[in-house]
């Protein structure tokens, strides 16, 4: 059975570094077509795709945010973590992470994490 | 990047009734390996995406065989032959052909 559970901070203030960790279980990041994304959903808006990472270690990032996103995984630890850098209010969001087989995205998806960015 | 526009953006259907819901994209989904990588997740009020269909047609696990999805290239349509209670919620389409991956700006459905 495939589980994914985000984990970070909730209140983030603006300009800084927001460190999110994706930790999952029933899959490895290592096999195969395997993959982890970042999804994100702002109070009452829609879905936004923000970053992919393979077994192979490919990423792919949205291009709109990839100047401040890194992605990154640790196979020992069954964790993907999402880095994002200069965080504002708008990136107020809730931030999921989703399973990806070879072409197949968001079978499974984390119960997500609310972050707020405030001073 | 390509844009996903869904219609309408409110779907009120009494229990019972079929709904319909559209997804046009702005590009061709139909990729190269031969297959249209146009999915359908429903959110619920305050849960997580939950996938329904992925490649325009195929149905996930345990979803109930009222859902179906249709279409081709930029056109798609997922219905729901008879709506229950449990079918309330936001049902969003998602492109998954090119890079970056987009999502529709999302249907609510509501009960009448």
């Amino acid at each position: 059975q495939i589980t994914l559970k985000e984990s970070g901070p909730t209140l983030v203030k603006p300009t800084q570094t927001l460190t999110l960790t994706c930790t999952f279980s029933g899959f490895s990041v290592s096999t195969m077509g395997m993959g982890v994304g970042w999804i994100r959903q702002p109070p009452g808006q829609a879905l936004e795709w923000l970053a992919v990472i393979y077994w192979d270690d490919d990423k792919r990032y949205s291009p709109s945010l990839k100047s401040r996103l890194t992605i990154t995984k640790d196979t020992s630890k069954n964790q993907v973590v999402l880095t994002m850098t200069n965080l504002d209010p708008v990136d107020t969001a809730t931030y999921y992470c989703a399973h990806i087989a070879y072409s197949n995205f968001g079978d499974y998806w984390g119960q997500g994490i609310l972050v707020t960015v405030s001073s | 990047d390509v844009v996903m526009t869904q219609s309408p953006l409110s779907l009120p259907v009494a229990l019972g009734q079929p709904a319909s819901i559209s997804c046009r994209s702005s590009q061709s989904l139909a990729f190269s390996d031969g297959n249209t990588h146009l999915t359908w997740f429903l959110q619920r009020p305050g849960q997580s995406p939950r996938r329904l269909i992925h490649k325009v047609s195929n149905r996930d696990s345990g979803v109930p065989d009222r859902f179906s999805g249709s279409g081709s290239d930029t056109d798609f349509t997922l219905e729901i032959s008879r709506v229950e209670p449990e079918d309330v919620g936001t049902y969003y389409c998602m492109q998954s052909t090119h890079w970056p991956l987009t999502f529709g700006g999302g249907t609510k459905v509501e009960i009448k």
